[in-house]
């Protein structure tokens, strides 16, 4: 078993709809991240979390600790929102970071 | 992100030849983290390393593959005698300690024939 799971998978989406991604993560962590990924490209870093909520633009991330679980939501989606999003964990004990496999976004114009 | 680079971007190797992907972390940054992705796969850590230092290694294959990152100098990820197992994308990230974020560098997709 993963120790990050993200779900769904695939999602497609059209235009302007809101949009969830989810995380569960089943190790104890110091901060909790959400990548975005663009299809051949790098890896920029959304979001950092070790509680609560942030919001950056049509971008938001929750995270419940005693849930193990992150959401990232996506309001008034856009195609140039299409990329592979990544849920990524760094352990609070040791120096490794677990990657969850990621989700991939298509919004339709 | 800007800062972080890494290179070569694409590198082609055939098999058993040997393969040295660079990354030069952000200017201030003296951690860095090296993953791999392999096709249709999520990211795998592999290695972190501080200067003249590595701190976790236990993501690392035990031949073939080591990794260093000197005093001066970019960080270096060495396969040797690469098989197209090794074929994949090798992203490097800068590791801002205080704060626990990670800059990823673009990343250099490597390919053995």
């Amino acid at each position: 078993k993963n120790e990050v799971e993200q779900s769904p998978q695939n999602l497609t989406a059209q235009e302007g709809e809101f949009i969830t991604i989810n995380c569960s993560y089943s190790v104890g962590i110091s901060a909790l991240h959400w990548l975005q990924q663009h299809p051949g490209g790098g890896i920029v870093s959304l979001f950092m979390l070790s509680s609560g909520k942030k919001k950056h633009g049509r971008l938001i991330a929750t995270i419940n600790i005693q849930e193990k679980h992150s959401s990232l939501h996506i309001t008034a989606s856009h195609p140039r929102d299409s990329a592979v999003y990544i849920c990524a964990v760094g352990a609070n004990t040791g120096n490794q970071f677990y990657f969850g496999t990621g989700t991939s976004l298509t919004v339709i114009p | 992100n800007a800062g972080v680079m890494q290179n070569p971007r694409h590198l082609v190797r055939r098999r058993g030849q040997e393969a040295r992907l660079r990354c030069s972390p952000m200017k201030g940054h003296s951690h860095v983290y090296w993953y791999r992705q392999l096709p249709e796969e999520g990211l795998k850590f592999m290695v972190y390393l501080q200067k003249e230092n590595i701190i976790d290694e236990s993501g690392m294959p035990k031949e073939r593959f080591s990794a260093e990152f000197p005093k001066e100098g970019p960080s270096i990820l060495r396969i040797q005698q690469v098989v197209r197992g090794d074929s994949a994308a090798y992203f490097c990230a800068s590791y801002e300690t205080l704060i626990g974020t990670q800059y990823f560098g673009p990343g250099t997709r490597l390919l053995v024939l």
